[in-house]
């Protein structure tokens, strides 16, 4: 069964540092990685997503992730983090093999302090 | 705009109270889905959609029905709702059903059963 960790609840970075956000996934086949920010008492919105190709992608607001298949991980980064990225931060992964379903992490709330 | 509606937005209701909460799409998408957001689980997939007439369980459909009898519109239905199905509930739609594609949400339906 596919399956999605984000292995820390909360990561406090002070503004101007880079920030991580770390995902990793169980191995089934290719995987597709999303990764979605959630903002106070708002919906999901879409970050950046792996489908092939370049390791590295880059996304909205400035964040980019890294997808390493043998470590099945897809890390978030941004190299200086900013008040407003403060949100709940959720990893997502979809398979060819079963395309409707859509497996999400637990998430993982980012603060970012002044 | 390019958006997911859904309705209502906050509701309180009784255990045994049959209710729907709507959700619409005006982009054509052909996938539509539902989820279900608990702390510390995440998103949980319920039911979804890959077109009209076509659906399909995810991973928590237990208590809950769906229909899809237009494209635009994906109702999620409690027909006996219980208090462990207080949540917050997000809708979302995509283009087409391809692991690939970005889901789009929608605000989110608080809910409390009491």
């Amino acid at each position: 069964a596919q399956s999605v960790a984000q292995p820390e609840d909360q990561v406090n970075v002070a503004e101007g540092n880079p920030l991580t956000v770390k995902c990793t996934y169980s191995v089934s086949g290719n995987p597709y990685l999303f990764w979605y920010v959630q903002y106070p008492n708002r919906g999901l919105q879409f970050l950046l997503k792996y489908i092939t190709g370049d390791n590295l992608v880059k996304g909205s607001y400035g964040f980019e992730a890294e997808f390493n298949k043998s470590q099945t991980s897809f890390h978030l980064k941004k190299p200086s983090a900013l008040v407003s990225d403060s949100a709940l931060y959720f990893c997502a992964v979809r398979f060819n093999t079963n395309a409707g379903k859509s497996t999400f992490g637990d998430g993982t709330t980012l603060t970012v302090k002044p | 705009e390019a958006q997911v509606t859904q309705n209502p937005r906050y509701l309180i209701t009784v255990t045994g109270k049959k209710l729907t909460v709507t959700c619409s799409q005006n982009m054509n998408h052909e996938y539509m889905s539902w989820y279900r957001q608990d702390p510390g689980l995440g998103l949980r997939q319920i039911y979804y959609s890959m077109n009209v007439e076509v659906t399909d369980k995810g991973d928590v459909p237990e208590g809950y029905k769906v229909s899809r009898k237009e494209k635009r519109n994906f109702p999620l239905i409690l027909e006996s709702p219980s208090p462990n199905q207080t949540s917050l509930y997000f809708c979302a739609s995509s283009f087409r059903l391809a692991a690939q594609e970005t889901q789009y949400f929608g605000p989110g339906t608080r809910l409390l059963v009491l």
